[in-house]
C-alpha cells in the first residue's frame, strides 16, 4: 500500500527551528517529485515546497524562501523540511504529498507561539 | 503568481441533486508539454485532502463516477451528478503548471 507518514511537528517559539520528516512506503520513492503543503487553522491549502527526483531542483513559496529547506534521503525513503526562523504565521498542519498531490499523508502539526 | 478563483465559496445542496463548482485561473494552465495540470481535491471534515481529478478531466482510481471534471485553458468545472451525504466537505482546485503551485480558496459543500 502506498503510504506517507509525517512526523516532527511540535510547539516552538518564534524564531526557533524544527525539522519535519515524511516516511514513504509502498512505491519507488526515487522516481517521484515530492512536496510539502500546509494548512493554517481554519484556512485553505498552501503549497510550500517541491523537490524533484534527484533533488537537483527545488522550488519554494515566497513566504518560506530563505527560511525553509526541502530535502530527501533516498536510502531512507524519506522527505524532510527544515524550518528556521519560524513565525506565528507558519502555524499549520504540514502535509507531505507525492507528485501533484496523488497521495497525501495525515499531516503533522506545527505551532509557533511564545 | 497564478490566481485561482473558485465559485461559489459555499454550496448548499439537496441529496440526490447535482452540484457544480467553477475554478478560473489568471493564466492559461496549458504546460509546454501540452498537458493542463489542473487538479481537484476533496477534503472531508478532519481528513487529509484526496485528489479526485487530475489534468482537468481524469478521474482518480476509486473515485465514484458521479464526479467529473471539465474545462480547458483558464476555465474549469467540477461536477457532482447526484450529491450523496459522504460528499460533504471542502473542494479545492489547484494548478501545477506554473511555479508557485497555487490553490483556489475552497468551496464548502453542505447538505441543505
Amino acid at each position: 500500500e502506498v503510504q506517507l507518514a509525517e512526523s516532527g511537528g511540535d510547539l516552538v517559539q518564534p524564531g526557533g527551528s524544527l525539522r519535519l520528516s515524511c516516511a514513504a512506503s509502498g512505491f519507488t520513492f526515487t522516481t517521484h517529485w515530492m512536496s510539502w503543503i500546509r494548512q493554517a487553522p481554519g484556512k485553505g491549502l498552501e503549497w510550500v515546497a517541491t523537490i524533484k527526483q534527484e533533488g537537483s531542483e527545488r522550488y519554494y513559496a515566497d513566504s518560506v524562501k530563505g527560511r525553509f529547506t526541502i530535502s530527501r534521503d533516498i536510502a531512507k525513503n524519506s522527505l524532510y523540511l527544515q524550518m528556521n526562523s519560524l513565525r506565528a504565521e507558519d502555524t499549520a498542519v504540514y502535509y507531505c504529498a507525492r507528485r501533484r498531490g496523488d497521495v497525501w499523508g495525515k499531516g503533522t502539526t506545527v505551532t509557533v507561539s511564545s | 503568481d497564478v490566481v485561482m478563483t473558485q465559485s461559489p465559496l459555499s454550496l448548499p445542496v439537496t441529496l440526490g441533486q447535482p452540484a457544480s463548482i467553477s475554478c478560473r485561473s489568471s493564466q492559461s494552465l496549458v504546460y509546454t508539454d501540452g498537458n493542463t495540470y489542473l487538479n481537484w481535491f476533496q477534503q472531508r471534515p478532519g481528513q487529509s485532502p484526496r485528489r479526485l481529478i487530475y489534468k482537468a478531466s481524469n478521474r482518480e482510481s476509486g473515485v465514484p463516477d458521479r464526479f467529473s471534471g471539465s474545462g480547458s485553458g483558464t476555465d474549469f468545472t467540477l461536477k457532482i451528478s447526484r450529491v450523496e451525504a459522504e460528499d460533504v466537505g471542502v473542494y479545492y482546485c489547484m494548478q501545477g503548471t506554473h511555479w508557485p503551485w497555487t490553490f483556489g480558496q475552497g468551496t464548502k459543500v453542505e447538505i441543505k
